[in-house]
């Protein structure tokens, strides 16, 4: 079945740091691609997401490129803030289909 | 702005209870869903509706059930609540944007089950 699989946390960086957290899919076909961000104490808000290869998605600094050839959405942002500490979700599904979230990273972001 | 909201944030019940946790949304959506979050499991969907009255298992429904009377509502059930249903719950609804769907989810709900 379709899967996502995520580094494992936590991931501990100094402020202003690069920050990548990788995420690879397994999926027959081509999947829409999510990344959700959860703060503490607060539900899952979508974050950025990309629908078919080669897009790249965007929001708040944070990018992911949906790459086709690796079956990955690698998170990235350049310069990390201590308010982006929180559990980021990497997902994928079909349309219709139900969501399939990885398993979480845990974000710590120390000034 | 969407809103999804939970009856309450945190829940302390005994083993043997039966326990009810409400989800509501207010954006006319159709389709809504309830998962449990548990550290190094991620989300696992417990079940999910696609309208009023309509329900389907996800991948762990044991020990679970759901109740959908009205579009904005999807209530979930445990039945005889036990220990390992300690977890966090959330609630989420959808909206189609375009070919895709967009997840908005609730704040939770952190059970614990004694």
């Amino acid at each position: 079945g379709d899967s996502v699989t995520q580094m494992e946390g936590p991931v501990t960086l100094s402020e202003e740091a690069f920050l990548t957290i990788n995420c690879t899919y397994t999926a027959t076909g081509y999947p829409s691609l999510f990344w959700y961000v959860q703060y503490p104490g607060e539900g899952l808000q979508l974050l950025l997401k990309a629908t078919k290869a080669d897009d790249k998605g965007s929001n708040k600094g944070f990018e992911a490129t949906y790459r086709k050839e690796t079956t990955s959405f690698h998170l990235e942002k350049g310069s990390v803030q201590v308010s982006d500490s929180a559990v980021y979700f990497c997902a994928l599904n079909f349309g219709n289909e139900k969501l399939t979230f990885g398993t979480g990273t845990r974000l710590t972001i120390i000034p | 702005d969407v809103k999804v909201t939970q009856s309450s944030r945190y829940l302390v019940k005994r083993t043997g209870e039966k326990v009810f946790l409400e989800c509501v949304q207010d954006m006319d959506h159709e389709n809504m869903f309830w998962y449990r979050q548990d550290p190094g499991l991620g989300l696992r969907l417990i079940y999910f509706s696609y309208d009023v009255k309509m329900k389907e298992k996800g991948d762990i429904p044991e020990g679970y059930s759901v109740s959908r009377e009205k579009k904005e509502r999807f209530s979930l059930i445990l039945e005889s609540a036990s220990t390992n249903q300690t977890s966090m719950y959330l609630c989420a609804s959808r909206l189609r944007v375009g070919r895709d769907y967009e997840q908005y989810f609730g704040p939770g709900t952190r059970l614990t089950v004694t």
